[in-house]
């Protein structure tokens, strides 16, 4: 099946430093969600990406999608304590396919 | 805002007894999912459920569970016979439509299932 891998595993920054995860696939995607989980919480809905090459912005999140589809990464500049948690990529056929996804902790 | 809903929060069952796990999807989505959590892992596709059938399952979604959407509200999850790996946080989720658009999915608070 497809499998869709996120690096690193886990992150850990000073509050302020900027925070990159990277998604990579082994087949070419039509498009890819971004979920963020909380520490015992839920997945929620972040972003879709569905072009080649776009990049969308909310705020300090900064996600692409790679030209090929097969890679995305989601950028946070300045980071915040609020930002703790795992984020997750999902490319969607109906279902949601997570990545592994990246374990984030920010140190005030 | 309108949310997903899921009881209980938490059940502790032993081995080889059934349980049934409820999810209350928003009033107006039209697909219904169930992901499980292995604690520390990540979240994976059990079962996708559109006009009163099962759209997509994974292999984990063998002959020992089940979903029924028994009215107008209620999407539930059986498990016949729970075994000792079925320990997990179990999450709801329901969506408005289908791909293009982004029907993101969203997912209930989740029901930790602890199996003894």
């Amino acid at each position: 099946g497809q499998q869709v891998m996120q690096i690193p595993q886990y992150q850990h920054v000073q509050e302020g430093e900027d925070f990159t995860t990277y998604c990579n696939s082994s087949t070419t995607l039509s498009n890819i969600q971004w979920y963020k989980q909380r520490p015992g919480g839920h997945p929620v809905f972040l972003i879709q990406l569905v072009k080649s090459g776009e990049v969308k912005k909310q705020k300090r999140l900064t996600f692409q999608f790679g030209e090929a589809k097969k890679n995305s990464s989601l950028h946070i500049t300045a980071t915040q304590t609020t930002d703790v948690g795992t984020y997750f990529c999902a490319p969607r056929h109906d279902k949601l396919i997570f990545g592994t996804g990246t374990r984030l902790q920010v140190f005030p | 805002e309108p949310e997903v809903t899921q009881t209980p929060s938490h059940q502790v069952t032993q081995m080889g007894q059934e349980v049934i796990l409820r999810c209350v999807p928003i009033s107006n989505h039209l697909y219904f999912y169930w992901y499980r959590q292995i604690l520390g892992q990540k979240v994976e596709f059990l079962v996708s459920f559109y006009n009163n059938e099962i759209s997509e399952k994974s292999e984990i979604f063998d002959d020992q569970f089940s979903v029924e959407r028994p009215d107008g509200s209620n999407f539930t999850l059986k498990i016949r016979s729970t075994k000792l790996e079925d320990s997990a946080m179990y999450f709801c989720a329901s969506s408005e439509g289908l791909r293009d658009w982004p029907y993101e999915q969203y997912f209930g608070p989740g029901t930790r299932l602890t199996v003894t």
